[in-house]
Parts: C-alpha cells; sequence; structure tokens
C-alpha cells in the first residue's frame, strides 16, 4: 500500500520558537495533503487542505498565519508552526490521496509537538 | 460534527469475531461507509469502506444494513494488536473526493487475552 512519511517523529521547543514538520508521500504522488491535529484522548481535527502549488485552505478557526502550509511538490507537504506555545502542543498527522482518485486517505505516522 | 454514532469503548476476547456498530441515519445516497482504526499514537490506518453492498477484506468484514442507517464492522478472529480506536465516517462517492475526513470519537476496542 501507498506509504506516507513524517519528520520529525517528535519534537521539543521552547516557546516562541517554530517548528517544521514534514509530510512526505514515499511511493505516489499526492495532489492533495491534509494536516489533522489530535490533543489527548481527543479525536483528530482537519486543520487544513493543501493542494500541490496552490495556498491551503484552512478550517474555521485555525490561524493561517500560525500554522504555514507549503505544499511545493506532488510529493511534499510542510506544516510549520510559528510562534509556538505550549496550548499547541499536539498530535499532528498528515494524510495524502493521490492523483486519479484513491479509494482512501493514507496517513502518516504522526508528530508529537511539545512546547515548554 | 461527525454523522456517526459508535458505542465509546467496546470488550472482546482474543480469537474471538469482535463486531463494532455504527449508527448513520443521515446518510445520503451518494455517501460511502468507510472505517478507520487509530493505533495507541499512530496515524489512522484505512480498513475498510462501502456503498450498499457488503464488503470483505483480508482486515475485516462490513455489513451495511438494507436501508443503509447502519453498519457493523466485523474482525473475525481479534488479536491484542487489534486494539485500537475504530473510526465510522460517512463521506460521499470514493475516488476524487478531496475533502479532509470528519472523525468521530470513535469506538475504543481492547482485546483481552
Amino acid at each position: 500500500g501507498a506509504v506516507v512519511s513524517q519528520h520529525p517523529s517528535w519534537v521539543i521547543c521552547k516557546s516562541g520558537t517554530s517548528v517544521k514538520i514534514e509530510c512526505r508521500s514515499l511511493d505516489f504522488q499526492a495532489t492533495t495533503m491534509f494536516w489533522y491535529r489530535q490533543f489527548p484522548k481527543q479525536s483528530l481535527m482537519l486543520m487544513a487542505t493543501s493542494n500541490e502549488g496552490s495556498k491551503a485552505t484552512y478550517e474555521q478557526g485555525v490561524e493561517k498565519d500560525k500554522f504555514l502550509i507549503n505544499h511545493a511538490s506532488l510529493t511534499l507537504s510542510t506544516l510549520t508552526v510559528t510562534s509556538a506555545h505550549p496550548e499547541d502542543s499536539s498530535f499532528y498527522i498528515c494524510s495524502a490521496i493521490g492523483l486519479a482518485g484513491f479509494i482512501e486517505q493514507f496517513f502518516g505516522p504522526g508528530t508529537r509537538l511539545t512546547v515548554l | 460534527d461527525a454523522k456517526t454514532t459508535q458505542p465509546p469503548s467496546m470488550d472482546c476476547a482474543e480469537g474471538r469475531a469482535a463486531n463494532l456498530p455504527c449508527n448513520h441515519s443521515t446518510i445520503s445516497g451518494n455517501e460511502y461507509v468507510y472505517w478507520y482504526r487509530q493505533i495507541h499514537s499512530q496515524g489512522p490506518q484505512y480498513i475498510i469502506h462501502g456503498l450498499k453492498n457488503n464488503e470483505t477484506n483480508e482486515m475485516a468484514s462490513l455489513i451495511i444494513t438494507e436501508d443503509r442507517k447502519s453498519s457493523t464492522l466485523i474482525l473475525p478472529h481479534a488479536t491484542l494488536r487489534d486494539t485500537a480506536v475504530y473510526y465510522c465516517i460517512v463521506r460521499e462517492a470514493s475516488g476524487g473526493g478531496a475533502d479532509g475526513l470528519t472523525f468521530g470519537k470513535g469506538t475504543h476496542l481492547i482485546i483481552q487475552p
């Protein structure tokens, strides 16, 4: 099956710094990638939809200037959490769908962000 | 909001069949039923999906009622590695659907040794 990777798998940073998370589709080209956030003991919440070569579409309540998304190629999308604060600590998960309409989204393993 | 209702938790003995119910009484004609699961601290994993016919693959079977208002995911011989949160999701037609998924709270399935 299709494989999606994320890097790093976990990161600890100081409050006020920025953190970049990468999402890669390893064996297929992803026209669309999604970013989700999951707080402890809660379900996944969609943050934004990223299409290659165009601006990301953010869900209501997600600050686009705080969570910068870049989808520069068909295999890579990045999420940058700018000026991170402790309340941004969460599990960030990306998913991808490929060309010609996959029937399912393929999820990455997630990135655990802890902001001190 | 999620369009599905699932029990928050279930237990199942190892080696037995695990039957996970899902209510989706407001499902529309062009919406499919998808099942994903999430093992602790991992990304979700696709299991199966269907429209109105029962479906089976190497992981599970999906039984959809005739009125399509509910469905059951069946893991035929549960193992300890099947302990996870199982999400039932309805979404529009497969293939080309470029929308993110709306996850409900899911069912935490615990397989007991």
